[in-house]
């Protein structure tokens, strides 16, 4: 496809479950971000990759966030042992090059995640 | 951290009137984006503008890097132009990234 995709759009899942979040991002493109949207906190940065490496994982709330990324393509989310407050839409981006004038990120539509 | 302030909050037009949304920054930066998102929840990238001015159709944004500001002129406004319209500035992190910071959007409602 041309865009970014992302699966499932939408989860829900019980307090304590585990659930993984899937992104395939724009072909070619070497950086890939994660970022989560909420109602309190508005966007919000979690983890950038370049190629299958993590330099930047600074926005992971807590320790029960987790990302990789293979093959430099697809990328995988996972939160662990869920809760109540990770409820939000996560979104992926992605981008040709990071640091350069050709980082313009496109975005997929998101996996809405409620948490119940 | 670098803080992206938008305005107006929300703005409600008549279709056909023009309008201008703002977007403030503390910190040089790397580069900006405009996004609108749909009511459907799609980022949908406008501009990707670090200086000068660009245009696209009835949508035209500007970038005063040195003042740290920027702004997205909508003209000619239609039903379809509803939504959120989000600045988002990229620098880099000192982690090795480039990640997006955003403001908190402006959300636009357009009345026949």
């Amino acid at each position: 496809g041309a865009g970014v995709s992302q699966s499932p759009s939408n989860k829900v899942t019980e307090k304590g479950k585990d659930v993984e979040l899937r992104c395939d991002p724009i072909s070619g493109h070497t950086a890939l971000y994660w970022y989560r949207q909420s109602l309190g906190q508005g966007l919000e940065f979690l983890i950038y990759f370049q190629g299958n490496s993590a330099p930047d994982k600074s926005g992971l709330p807590s320790d029960r966030f987790s990302a990789e990324r293979t093959g430099g393509s697809v990328s995988t989310l996972t939160i662990q042992r869920t809760q109540q407050e990770d409820s939000a839409v996560y979104l992926c981006a992605s981008s040709l090059a990071a640091g350069s004038s050709y980082n313009e990120q496109f975005f997929g539509p998101g996996t809405r995640l409620t948490v119940l | 951290g670098i803080q992206v302030e938008q305005s107006p909050p929300d703005l409600i037009l008549q279709e056909g009137a023009n309008s201008t949304l703002r977007c403030n920054f503390s910190d040089s930066v790397n580069n900006l984006q405009w996004f609108h998102q749909n009511p459907w929840g799609q980022l949908i990238n406008l501009f990707y503008i670090p200086s000068g001015t660009k245009q696209n159709g009835r949508l035209s944004a500007t970038t005063v890097a040195t003042e740290r500001y920027s702004l997205l002129y909508i003209s000619s406004s239609q039903t379809t132009d509803s939504g959120v319209y989000f600045c988002a500035v990229e620098r880099y992190s000192g982690a090795g990234s480039y990640q997006l910071t955003f403001g908190k959007g402006t959300k636009l409602s357009v009345i026949p």
